[in-house]
């Protein structure tokens, strides 16, 4: 079992569609990080999370520490949201998710 | 905001020569730098962390001697891939750590490596 799991592994929406991503983790963390990478491979650093809800337009990023899990959603989504979607966790070391790969659709 | 300029953005070589891929904070101070590498349709790996001034730390089954990390500066870490084969044709992407523990991370917009 890999230490950090997301789901879904693909997610297809039609543009405007509220869209959830999760993501668990089996290690001890000090912070939970989600990644976006288009295309072109470029990365970009969405949140750090290391308890409860952050918030960033139409991202919003929570965290349940207890529960080992975070949630990114996207509300009102839009074709160009099409991204690779990757959690990642640090503590002693850092891992990474195998990511979810969003397209939406116009 | 934070940015980090990687270079160069992709390179071709011919195996056996070396490759040096360049990451650069360029309005803040690094200390700690990570470097990561991505085969096609696969996440990030974390290949090695690089602290300025001090030796990197290689996650497992990172050979150090292969690919070679140095952190002279709180400013520019740099990979070398040595002798390159095939199998490490790749991406390679940088980030910089900020804050406590070196979460705040910004990254480098990659390097794609094609060894013929």
């Amino acid at each position: 079992k890999n230490e950090v799991e997301q789901s879904p592994q693909n997610l297809t929406a039609q543009e405007g569609e509220f869209i959830t991503i999760n993501c668990s983790y089996s290690v001890g963390i000090s912070a939970l990080h989600w990644l976006q990478q288009h295309p072109g491979g470029g990365i970009v650093s969405l949140f750090m999370l290391s308890s409860g809800k952050k918030k960033h337009g139409r991202l919003i990023a929570t965290i349940n520490i207890q529960e080992k899990h975070s949630s990114l959603h996207i509300t009102a989504s839009h074709p160009r949201d099409s991204a690779v979607y990757i959690c990642a966790v640090t503590g002693n070391d850092m891992r990474f998710g195998a990511g979810t790969r969003l397209t939406v659709k116009p | 905001g934070a940015v980090v300029s990687q270079h160069p953005s992709w390179v071709i070589c011919k195996s056996g020569t070396s490759v040096k891929i360049e990451c650069r904070s360029l309005d803040f101070q690094a200390t700690t730098m990570f470097w990561y590498r991505q085969f096609p349709k696969q996440s990030l790996m974390l290949m090695a962390t690089s602290n300025e001034g001090s030796k990197a730390t290689y996650e497992q089954g990172v050979e150090k001697d292969k690919f070679l990390i140095n952190h002279a500066s709180l400013t520019l870490s740099t990979l070398t891939v040595t002798s390159a084969h095939p199998e490490d044709s790749s991406f390679y992407i940088c980030s910089a750590g900020q804050g406590a523990g070196a979460n705040v991370l910004t990254f480098g917009a990659g390097s794609r490596l094609t060894v013929l």
